[in-house]
């Protein structure tokens, strides 16, 4: 997981609230992933970006939820109108191709309060 | 729906025994696998990876066997330390694109 930078760690939200977890590939990387971890369970696909395209977003739920990654910038995941159920860990992963071993980041906790 | 999962949810080691850790899937389709340590509070760190042309794969330390006719896939870790005490997570990667998918995870516990 050397290089994929994930900000915030930590993140509060009340329900209703926006957030917004950015991630910034391993330097020369163009292909961004992110997966959802619950407590004591494996991770889960949420969707996979190219610059400026979305590849498969078919681990994202169909309201609230939008990533991008801009052709400037870190991959952004927004989360609109939290609830509870938001509460997780967020992992960025990033890879040179689509067909390389991909790394991942140390992570962004979200907790709705 | 087919998927990744492993067999035992906790093992329990002594420093310098070895270690198995197993995980089955059901997906024949699938052509590449992966093993990711998990540390609290940290992101998965990737250990080591077959493809599904092999049985075999050895590391520093570490060795995965595939079993293509059982759909079985084991870790095994030589001499564990103490800083081998992490959740394991196989994952499955199928040829398009980087979309894992993930088993439930198995802690290992290196008692001193």
């Amino acid at each position: 997981n050397a290089g994929v930078m994930q900000n915030p760690r930590h993140l509060v939200r009340r329900r209703g609230q926006e957030a917004r977890l950015r991630c910034s590939p391993v330097k020369g990387h163009s292909h961004v992933y992110w997966y959802r971890q619950l407590p004591e369970e494996g991770l889960k696909f949420m969707v996979y970006l190219q610059k400026e395209n979305i590849i498969d977003e078919s681990g994202m739920p169909k309201e609230r939820f939008s990533a991008e990654f801009p052709k400037e910038g870190p991959s952004i995941l927004r989360i609109q109108q939290v609830v509870r159920g938001d509460s997780a860990a967020y992992f960025c992963a990033s890879s040179p191709s689509g067909a390389d071993t991909i790394y991942f980041g140390e992570g962004s906790w979200l907790t709705v309060v | 729906g087919e998927n990744v999962g492993l067999h035992l949810p906790t093992l329990s080691v002594q420093e310098g025994d070895n270690s198995i850790i197993n995980c089955a899937y059901s997906n024949s389709a699938s052509d590449y696998f992966i093993w990711y340590k998990q540390e609290s509070g940290k992101g998965p760190q990737f250990i080591i990876d077959i493809r599904s042309n092999m049985d075999k794969r050895q590391g520093q330390r570490v060795t995965v066997l595939l079993n293509k006719t059982v759909k079985h896939l084991s870790l095994q870790i030589a001499a564990t330390q103490p800083g081998d005490s992490a959740v394991y997570f196989c994952a499955e990667n199928k040829a398009a694109g980087n979309k894992l998918t993930f088993g439930g995870g198995t802690r290992v516990l290196v008692k001193p």
